[in-house]
């Protein structure tokens, strides 16, 4: 069965960092792209980072460039977003999911429908 | 940047009913397209992919349709656990979700 189990929120203050965590496992991490994806309260769906499967292609929405940055360990089949600068309107769920896994001729999409998410961690960004 | 826009929001239907969502992404995605179903206090779940895919698993009931820049995501005969908000998402060009549809019960 596949499980994503994230980790890592919190309450922080403006301006300060948190690193997230998201554990995998019941598939072989090292073939699927991985993505973040937040939601403030009570609003929609945004997308903040995507990452293939062996780093080679990693992604970031606009307004998370610069501050966010993802990364993966596939010996330890986890991944990670490491978030610095942060702001109050960083305040949301943050999810982790996987991508379908979407190839084609050996090459893989880089970035693909995710149908596998984590319950997601609460990230609070307040003085 | 792509932007997508869904119509209507909210929808109320009642039970039996064909309830049909429109998506629009402001240029040409091809079938990139994808349908997402969530309940509250949970995460998303892919219905739908590549415009018309159905995820292995989901409901027949589940439909879409579309390419280019205007898709439509169809529940034939809506039930009492479809009530949920739906989202498309495009991802010929990153990523970018639409606002979502709330769908409830007449």
């Amino acid at each position: 069965e596949v499980q994503l189990v994230e980790s890592g929120g919190g309450l922080v203050k403006p301006g300060g960092s948190l690193r997230l965590s998201c554990a995998a496992s019941g598939f072989t991490f090292s073939s699927y792209n991985m993505n973040w994806v937040r939601q403030a309260p009570g609003k929609g769906l945004e997308w903040v980072s995507s990452i293939n499967s062996d780093s080679t292609y990693i992604y970031y929405a606009d307004s998370m460039k610069g501050r966010f940055t993802i990364s993966r360990d596939n010996a330890k089949n986890s991944l990670y977003l490491q978030m610095n600068s942060l702001r109050a309107e960083d305040t949301a769920v943050y999810f982790c999911a996987r991508g379908l896994g979407l190839c084609s001729g050996g090459s893989c999409y880089p970035i693909q429908p995710m149908n596998y998410w984590g319950q997601g961690t609460l990230v609070t960004v307040s003085s | 940047d792509i932007q997508m826009t869904q119509s209507p929001s909210p929808l109320s239907a009642s039970v039996g009913d064909r309830v049909t969502i429109t998506c629009q992404a402001s240029q040409d995605i091809s079938n990139y397209l994808n349908w997402y179903q969530q309940k509250p206090g949970k995460a998303p779940k892919l219905l739908i992919y590549d415009a018309s895919n159905l995820v292995t698993g989901v409901p027949s009931r589940f439909s879409g349709s579309g390419s280019g820049t205007d898709f439509t995501f169809t529940i034939s005969s809506l039930q009492p656990e479809d009530i949920a908000t739906y989202y498309c998402q495009q991802y010929d060009n990153l990523i970018t979700f639409g606002p979502g549809t709330k769908v409830d019960i007449k």
